[in-house]
């Protein structure tokens, strides 16, 4: 089965700062890699994925993350966050079968 | 086009109670799923389908039942409830294709309180 961690649960940073949030997964075959965003009181909605191909992948809000196998890393960056990036960020793993695995969340507070 | 719905959005429960939370989607996927989300532990799997008429217990699937007769609906049952199972839940659906692995699109949860 494959595990996912992330490392931080909470990340305070100031608007316009950039911010990193730090996937890492465990698993012996090829994954496909999700970054997933929660706004309060809302379900989860995928903000980007990898599936193959490069493995710098981007979001259309300025978010970004990069497959690292070597590593077996999934990171998300923002250069510049704004305050309505304030949510929780879920990483998840899926393998062949559509089974998926989720991180234990990572709680972005964009202070003004 | 309404995506995966849920319902109740809200339910308290007694224990010992029953309830059936109910979960439809109108992009004919194949694969659904019920999860529950308790604050700082992140998405647990409760039971999934990968087609009408067949389920599978996820990594927490005790307390709880499914059903899958057709392909839009994935009710989620509790027989008895108990304050454990005090969370949000929520279903999720993906596509199938083989080899590939699609992302699965959320339904907007249901909060249950068990006293």
């Amino acid at each position: 089965a494959q595990s996912v961690t992330q490392l931080d649960s909470q990340v305070p940073v100031f608007e316009e700062a950039p911010v990193e949030l730090r996937c890492n997964y465990s698993s012996s075959v090829s994954v496909y890699l999700f970054w997933y965003v929660q706004y309060p009181n809302q379900g989860l909605q995928l903000l980007l994925k990898y599936l193959s191909g490069s493995t710098l992948v981007e979001s259309i809000n300025g978010f970004e993350a990069e497959f690292n196998k070597s590593q077996t890393s999934f990171h998300l960056r923002k250069p510049s966050v704004h305050i309505s990036d304030t949510a929780e960020y879920f990483c998840a793993v899926s393998d062949r079968i559509n089974k998926f695995y989720f991180g234990s969340g990572t709680k972005l507070n964009v202070k003004p | 086009n309404a995506g995966v719905t849920q319902t109740p959005k809200f339910r308290i429960l007694k224990i010992g109670q029953s309830m059936t939370l109910q979960c439809t989607q109108d992009m004919n996927h194949n694969y659904m799923y019920w999860y529950r989300q308790d604050p700082g532990m992140g998405l647990k799997l409760i039971y999934y389908s990968v087609g009408a008429g067949i389920t599978d217990k996820g990594e927490v699937p005790n307390g709880y039942n499914v059903s899958r007769s057709t392909t839009e609906d994935f009710p989620l049952r509790l027989e008895l409830a108990a304050p454990s199972q005090t969370s949000v839940y929520f279903c999720a659906s993906s596509p199938s294709g083989r080899g590939i692995s699609y992302e699965q699109y959320f339904g907007p949860g249901t909060r249950l309180t068990v006293t």
